[in-house]
């Protein structure tokens, strides 16, 4: 099954523009993902699926600003206008062969 | 609208056994597989296998056979995590996720705490 690998940590500011990345393992560009938001003492919360051609299928009163993109082995989360609770633990997700595999996590810090 | 509510905090011993339940409201449990994710203390999410609502069939990722086992009961709408011969590295927190027709999981519970101290 495909491993996944993500950054960290990364920090925005209130009001930028920040861009996780997701990266699939070689030989599985064509998975689709879920990404995953986990506030500080919260369960995780669906924000989207996301195909490998960048289409992406958000979860109920998922905001404008999170929207996802796709290229090659990377699938990609961008909040724009960063906001104070966007500060969470963000994860994707992938799955295949009856296997679901989390990657490590990006920890967002808002400044 | 869909809800996984979960049991309660879990303070056990080493050796002893704990049930985490998970219920779900606001569609039909049967429609859709539950999964059950780990999180122990700082660290990531994975994932501990699925139950087919249908046929109570249990499927276990690799490292969570022998002491955990999936469990049904569909006239209350509930799924259950049981744990046995509990260890100090079983302390985390355990989430039950619902897995949506295109195999992503849409809806999560709160989660459960069970801590494992002598």
């Amino acid at each position: 099954q495909p491993v996944l690998t993500q950054s960290p940590s990364v920090s925005a500011s209130l009001g930028a523009s920040v861009k996780l990345t997701c990266t699939l393992s070689g030989g599985h560009s064509t998975y689709a993902i879920a990404w995953l938001q986990q506030q500080p003492e919260k369960g995780p919360r669906f924000l989207m699926k996301l195909k490998s051609d960048g289409r992406h299928i958000k979860g109920d009163g998922i905001p404008d600003r999170f929207s996802g993109s796709s290229s090659g082995i990377e699938r990609y989360l961008t909040i724009s206008s960063v906001q104070s609770e966007d500060e969470a633990a963000y994860y994707c997700q992938t799955w295949g062969a009856g296997v679901h595999v989390f990657g490590p996590g990006t920890r967002v810090t808002v400044l | 609208q869909v809800q996984l509510v979960q049991s309660g905090s879990e303070l056990k011993k080493p050796g002893a056994s704990v049930k985490v339940s998970c219920k779900a409201s606001g569609y039909s449990l049967t429609g859709y597989a539950i999964n059950w994710v780990r999180q122990a203390p700082g660290q990531g999410l994975e994932w501990m296998g699925w139950i087919n609502t249908n046929t109570g069939n249990p499927t276990y990722a690799q490292g969570f056979t022998g002491r955990f086992v999936f469990s049904l009961d569909t006239s209350v709408s509930t799924s259950y995590l049981h744990i046995n011969t509990l260890k100090a590295e079983d302390t985390a927190v355990y989430y039950c996720a619902r897995v949506s027709s295109e195999s992503y999981f849409d809806y999560w519970g709160q989660g459960t705490l069970v801590t494992v101290s002598s």
